[in-house]
């Protein structure tokens, strides 16, 4: 079964850059999509189909997806930002990331 | 606004049932896929299953964990989703979240989720 790979944890600077990436094999071949989840609440779609926003969704969330590593990138991350981040792609199943805690310093 | 509420978790011994259900508002449900997605306590997300639009032949798909214990099923009439959970475990024990879908895997608008423990 396919694998995705994602750090435990990324710390940040408040109003710096966050970087998370999501591990895979040929994952460029798929499309990742990104969740948001604070914590006592729902996950929250974040971006999909690798780079694209829902509506209502800052500009500060992009993504990426080249090789075997798709990336969520966090520009000018703020504390509401602290939360867990999971990738996820279709493999003849629904296939999520471990998660990776954002932290907001 | 879109909205999925869901209900009937709860406590349940091993080897049980329970069957799920999540009220939509707010959107075409009888044209929407729907999916099922569990958190186990502490762990990260697991899809369960999903169901396509009854135009779409109303097909259902489940991951290899629940397969042949899990069914989803849906009443359009009453904007409802379904999910029926037999010969659980223990590890089945998670909150479990509605979803609708983004055809054909794009988990879009969640529900709050309701709890299911499995324990004797």
């Amino acid at each position: 079964s396919y694998e995705l790979t994602q750090p435990l944890s990324v710390s940040v600077a408040l109003g710096q850059t966050a970087r998370i990436t999501c591990g895979g094999n040929n994952i460029v071949s798929k499309n990742v999509h990104w969740y948001q989840q604070k914590p006592g609440q729902a996950p929250v779609l974040v971006i999909f189909r690798d780079y694209s926003r829902p509506s209502g969704i800052p500009e500060r969330f992009s993504g990426s997806n080249s090789g075997d590593t798709a990336t969520l990138t966090i520009s000018g991350a703020q504390a509401g930002d602290e939360a867990d981040y999971y990738c996820q792609v279709w493999d003849s199943e629904g296939v999520f990331g471990g998660g990776t805690k954002l932290t907001v310093l | 606004e879109v909205q999925l509420v869901e209900s009937g978790g709860g406590l349940v011994k091993p080897g049980g049932s329970l069957r799920l259900s999540c009220a939509a508002s707010g959107f075409d449900f009888s044209n929407a896929w729907m999916s099922w997605v569990r958190q186990a306590p502490g762990k990260g997300l697991e899809w369960v299953g999903r169901i396509s639009s009854k135009t779409d032949g109303g097909t259902t798909d489940y991951a290899a964990a629940v397969n042949g214990r899990f069914s989803i099923s849906r009443d359009d009439s009453k904007h409802t989703l379904y999910l029926q959970m037999n010969s659980l475990k223990t590890e089945d024990t998670a909150v479990y979240y509605c979803t609708t879908l983004i055809v054909p895997d794009v988990f879009d608008v969640w529900g709050q989720g309701t709890k299911v423990t499995v324990s004797s």
